[in-house]
């Protein structure tokens, strides 16, 4: 049963364009999200994350949305460049403040920006 | 953020041999790092999580005896795959939680190509 669904394998976007990034999930349990960044042949990169009380987090150019009645969550990145096409994976943790490190990975959803 | 380093990047060796592979936290201290696999276009599979100082705990369908994890201090995990065979192949990748503002994150090191002849 996979607690956490990234139901778009791909996403092609016009450079400038925004590019909206979406992740269901299905644990309540779960507190603490997560999204990654990640280039063929290299390890995930963190960049950016959401707790669950809040709905919206912004660093520069990414937002994460939050809405926990809907359990999805969304990446928005604005205005893209090139240098954002690559796979982005969603995670989410549960008992986040209790200690536990252990994330649960959604399968990614490669983008391509498109010059 | 935070750096985490895999050593080594690359390695191709025969079957039957075994292959250690590094993960270190280089700007912190990390009690708890985990392992993935990645196969060709697939996400991240996690086979175990390494604990200072205590066994690992591995997932379900991951050979404890075939992927030896040591996690002997605070800054380095290694996994030691034993009489590596070619299905073996695969990128491998740690990760080290740090735990930052009350939450927790992992950190991922650049990963570890293993090609098993």
């Amino acid at each position: 049963d996979q607690q956490v669904k990234q139901n778009s394998p791909s996403l092609s976007v016009q450079e400038g364009r925004i590019s909206i990034l979406n992740c269901d999930y299905t644990n309540s349990m779960f507190d603490y999200f997560l999204w990654y960044k990640k280039y063929p042949a290299e390890g995930p990169t963190f960049l950016i994350s959401i707790s669950s009380i809040k709905d919206k987090n912004e660093d520069g150019r990414f937002t994460v949305f939050l809405n926990k009645s809907a359990k999805h969550l969304s990446l928005h990145i604005v205005p893209s460049q090139p240098g954002d096409s690559a796979v982005y994976f969603c995670a989410a943790s549960a008992d986040s403040g209790a200690g536990s490190y252990q994330l649960t990975f959604g399968k990614g959803t490669k983008l391509s920006v498109i010059p | 953020g935070a750096v985490v380093s895999q050593h080594p990047s690359r390695v191709i060796c025969k079957s039957g041999t075994s292959v250690k592979i590094e993960c270190r936290s280089l700007d912190f201290q990390a009690t708890t790092m985990f392992w993935y696999r990645q196969f060709p276009k697939q996400s991240l599979m996690l086979m175990a999580t390494s604990n200072e100082g205590s066994k690992a705990t591995y997932e379900q369908g991951v050979e404890k005896d075939k992927f030896l994890i040591n996690h002997a201090s605070l800054t380095l995990s290694t996994l030691t795959v034993t009489s590596a065979h070619p299905e073996d192949s695969s990128f491998y990748i740690c990760s080290a939680g740090k735990r930052e503002r009350g939450t927790n994150t992992q950190y991922f090191g650049p990963g570890t190509r293993l090609t098993v002849l």
